[in-house]
């Protein structure tokens, strides 16, 4: 089946520094990407859609500026987090689709952002 | 908007069933999903349904849906302790379109 890898699985930042997190669709070309939160005991919030060679786009409430998402190629994106600080922490996960009709979304492990 | 809801929690006894239920508010769901997280892991894609379907079955899972009532449930046979996890549900408008998640029900099953 579809494989999505995250890069790191667990980082931990100081405040005010950025982190990156990379996704990539191991033995597919992902046209579209998504990013997801993630809070202790809580459902998945979608932050933004990335397609490939395309701006992301974002959901409501998500700021675009602090969440820097790129999707320069078909089976990379990478989320940055900007000026990080502790409300920041949570897990972010991403998921790929192999096609603009493909129903499924296949889902990566999770990166755990802890930022102190 | 839309909306997913399901019930937080399930406990039952290994070999019972488990019935994990989940209501929706858009009707203009068409695809409707169960994942199965495990600690600390990504979503797995367990089944899902399409909204002209009342009934799928995989294996030992069965997924019922109520289009009137916009009322889905998953219900795993012969529970093992290895199917202790946080199921969701999620649903979405049209083929590749975003996905809507519920809370998730976290199952523990009991030896």
């Amino acid at each position: 089946g579809a494989v999505v890898s995250q890069h790191p699985s667990r980082v931990i930042c100081k405040s005010g520094t950025s982190v990156k997190i990379e996704c990539r669709s191991l033995d597919f070309q992902a046209t579209t990407m998504f990013w997801y939160r993630q809070f202790p005991k809580q459902s998945l919030m979608l932050m933004a859609t990335s397609n490939e060679g395309s701006k992301a786009t974002y959901e409501q409430g998500v700021e675009k500026d602090k969440f820097l998402i790129n999707h320069a190629s078909l089976t990379l994106s990478t989320l940055t987090v900007t000026s990080a600080h502790p409300e920041d922490s949570s897990f972010y996960i991403c998921s790929a689709r192999d096609g603009p009709a493909s129903y499924e979304q296949y889902f990566g492990p999770g990166t755990r952002l802890t930022v102190t | 908007g839309e909306d997913v809801e399901q019930s937080l929690f399930l406990s039952v006894r290994e070999g019972d069933s488990s019935v994990i239920n989940c209501t929706y508010t858009d009707s203009s769901s068409t695809y409707l999903y169960w994942y199965k997280q495990e600690p600390g892991a990504g979503l797995q894609l367990l089944t899902y349904i399409f909204s002209n379907m009342d009934m799928k079955q995989d294996q030992r899972l069965t997924v019922l849906l109520n289009k009137k009532d916009k009322h889905l449930s998953l219900r795993i046979a012969d529970t093992q302790t290895g199917d202790s996890a946080i199921y969701f549900c999620a649903e979405s408008r049209y083929q590749g379109g975003k996905l809507i998640f519920g809370q998730g029900t976290e199952l523990s099953v009991k030896p």
